[in-house]
């Protein structure tokens, strides 16, 4: 059982949005503005593609945007495209030495 | 560009030790806390440990504390994790992470380790 709360999976046609979400407490997403969102192909190195939230490092798409609304935090993903199907997982920083990662979503593209 | 390659997974039997190497290349290690984190096979993530850049702080997750330890060697820009009394609990994929501030910014592959007789 995961720390934070996201759904087994998604599945969206090409040039749909999706949104994925990541249910946590207010001891950790509602607590912080710390959440991460990764993407991961089996097999391949974690890709970070949201950090704080919502800001997104050099290099990632701007389809790929970050929301948080209490102690739930949201991926969408604009303009699907058949590249962006792998798992996706977040994770929230929870105070000192402790963070919290979700289940993971595997994300289907039609 | 960042580069963190985990080597030293292995089969190994309940109670004996095991120690992972994390190479790290495209940045300047000593600039840089690093931790571990692994997932458990069908589990989620979890994080297991973390080193202050200059060796000077350590932490566990209470799920290892007391078993795990933690280091790096900055000239070989190299962390390690020893595992000792291995557990089947134990038995994951092991990532070495990168992390600025309080973000894991560069994750490794990772390596398996499974605990078994």
């Amino acid at each position: 059982q995961s720390a934070l709360t996201q759904p087994a999976s998604v599945s969206g046609s090409p040039g749909q949005s999706i949104t994925i979400s990541c249910a946590g407490s207010n001891s950790d997403v509602g607590g912080y503005n710390f959440v991460s969102w990764f993407q991961h192909h089996p097999g391949t190195a974690p890709k970070l593609m949201i950090y704080d939230v919502n800001k997104r490092p050099s290099g990632v798409s701007d389809r790929f945007s970050g929301s948080k609304s209490g102690n739930t935090a949201s991926l969408t993903i604009s303009g699907l495209q058949a590249e962006d199907e792998a798992d996706y997982f977040c994770c929230s920083y929870a105070g000192t030495n402790n963070w919290l990662f979700g289940g993971g979503t595997k994300l289907t593209v039609l | 560009e960042v580069q963190l390659v985990e080597s030293g997974g292995a089969l190994v039997q309940p109670g004996r030790s095991l120690r992972l190497s994390c190479a790290a290349s495209g940045f300047t290690f000593d600039d840089y806390a690093m931790h571990w984190v692994r997932q458990a096979p069908g589990k989620g993530l979890e994080w297991v440990s973390g080193i202050s850049w200059n060796s000077g702080g350590t932490a566990y997750a209470d799920s290892v504390k007391g078993r795990f330890t933690i280091s790096r060697d900055n000239a070989k820009n190299s962390l390690y994790l020893e595992m000792n009394t291995l557990r089947a609990e134990d038995t994951a994929l092991y990532y070495c992470v990168r992390i600025a501030g309080v973000v894991f910014d560069y994750w490794g592959q990772g390596s398996l380790v499974t605990v078994s007789s």
